[in-house]
């Protein structure tokens, strides 16, 4: 089955610097990659996804960009923020297997 | 609009009983899944409701995990004779389409 991979696990930075977090996953067939921000006790809340028919794209703040040949995909985050602070979550499904295979997360710390 | 519900938010119960979590899906929302949580990792897939129908049961630990969808809306995930590992949050998510998972608070299962 799918094996999705994230890394870093834990990341700090300053107000104002960039954050990115990178996924690998081992399934060629996967084509939609979203990301989930959950802060402490919350639900998972999509912030971005991408499908495999694109290789890049971006919303006020944050981008995603998905190489398929390398099979990896990253979130970018600039200008960050303190409310940015949260564990972000990566994932990746199949249209055959709609079921989300996620990351282990990257807990960002964003100080100001 | 309201966006996916879940209840009850915490339950605890003792070893070898039987619990029952709710989902209410949005109003709309064709698909439904379940996913399990444990501290400190991503989500992961349990079951996967397309209308009335399990789609995909493949992430259903064992046989004492069941899922039902009768009308094609609220969903319960039931849980018998529980273990102490089954202790985690229990996440239910919808999507109109494929793709697009929004997820409702989630269920604390203790198990004592």
């Amino acid at each position: 089955g799918e094996n999705v991979e994230q890394h870093p696990s834990t990341l700090s930075v300053q107000e104002g610097d960039s954050a990115v977090i990178k996924c690998t996953y081992s399934d060629s067939a996967s084509n939609y990659f979203p990301w989930y921000k959950q802060e402490l006790g919350k639900r998972p809340q999509l912030i971005i996804d991408i499908r495999s028919n694109v290789g890049e794209k971006k919303d006020q703040r944050i981008a995603v960009t998905l190489n398929k040949t390398a099979k990896h995909f990253s979130l970018h985050i600039t200008e960050t923020q303190p409310e940015d602070s949260a564990v972000y979550f990566c994932a990746a499904s199949t249209d055959s297997g709609y079921a989300l295979n996620f990351g282990k997360g990257t807990s960002l710390l964003v100080t100001p | 609009g309201a966006g996916v519900s879940q209840t009850p938010s915490n339950k605890v119960t003792e070893k070898g009983k039987y619990v029952e979590l709710r989902c209410d899906p949005i109003s709309g929302h064709t698909a439904l899944y379940w996913y399990r949580q444990s501290l400190g990792q991503g989500p992961e897939f349990l079951i996967y409701f397309q209308g009335t129908g399990a789609a995909d049961d493949s992430g259903l630990p064992n046989d004492r995990f069941f899922a039902v969808r009768p009308e094609g809306s609220v969903s319960t995930l039931k849980i018998q004779r529980t273990e102490r590992g089954d202790s985690a949050v229990y996440l239910c998510a919808s999507s109109l389409t494929v793709g697009e998972q929004y997820f409702g608070p989630g269920t604390r299962l203790t198990v004592t």
